[in-house]
């Protein structure tokens, strides 16, 4: 079945510098990969998607690449903020639009002052 | 919009004892999605609606485990009897066919305890 692989499972960065976060999907069918971010004890909240027809997308200090070819797609973070700390998940949709998610496992940012 | 509304925030339980989870969607959102999240595992998807309809339950850990969806505003996940490995965040999620294509909408959580 579909699949979403997600690493580094955790990440530690200086503040300033940047961060980057790699998955990989196994459906080549899947065409939208959303970026969710989940601090301490909250919900995950959308930050940033992609879909199929776009290789890249930014949004201020984050940017989304897709590589369709490849079946991957990355995170990046720039001048990383304390408030960036948390765990952060991929995910690729399967079975069209109204389908569902599948997430990766999430990686644990930490960004040290 | 309130968004995604799930009830009870925190529950502690027992043993044996049946637990009910319950979520109100987005107004006007037509797909709902339970969610569980531990630790370990993550976090998987245990089932979903589209138009009160669920379309796919393969990640319902077994019979225990039950879930309705008996109008558009509301939907409930049951577990009976509880057991302590049940103990995990249970998340619901909404999406709206006029939502930016896929994404979904998560709640506050249900942070559960099984003793």
């Amino acid at each position: 079945g579909e699949n979403v692989e997600q690493h580094p499972s955790t990440l530690s960065v200086q503040e300033g510098d940047s961060a980057v976060i790699k998955c990989t999907y196994s459906d080549s069918a899947s065409n939208y990969f959303p970026w969710y971010k989940q601090e301490l004890g909250k919900r995950p909240q959308l930050i940033i998607d992609i879909r199929s027809n776009v290789g890249e997308k930014k949004d201020q200090r984050i940017a989304v690449t897709l590589n369709k070819t490849a079946k991957h797609f990355s995170l990046h973070i720039t001048e990383t903020q304390p408030e960036d700390s948390a765990v952060y998940f991929c995910a690729a949709n399967y079975g069209g639009s109204q389908g569902n998610l599948i997430f990766g496992k999430g990686t644990k940012l930490s960004v040290k002052p | 919009d309130a968004g995604v509304i799930q009830s009870p925030r925190h529950e502690v339980t027992e043993m044996g004892q049946e637990v009910t989870l319950r979520c109100k969607p987005i107004s006007g959102h037509n797909s709902l999605f339970w969610y569980r999240q531990t630790m370990m595992r993550g976090l998987e998807l245990l089932i979903y609606f589209n138009n009160n309809v669920p379309i796919d339950d393969s990640g319902m850990p077994e019979d225990r485990f039950s879930a309705k969806m008996p109008n558009a505003s509301f939907s409930t996940l049951k577990i009976q009897p509880s057991e302590p490995r049940d103990s995990a965040v249970y998340f619901c999620a909404s999406r709206g066919q006029t939502s930016s294509y896929n994404e979904q909408f998560f709640g506050p959580g249900t942070r559960l305890t099984v003793l």
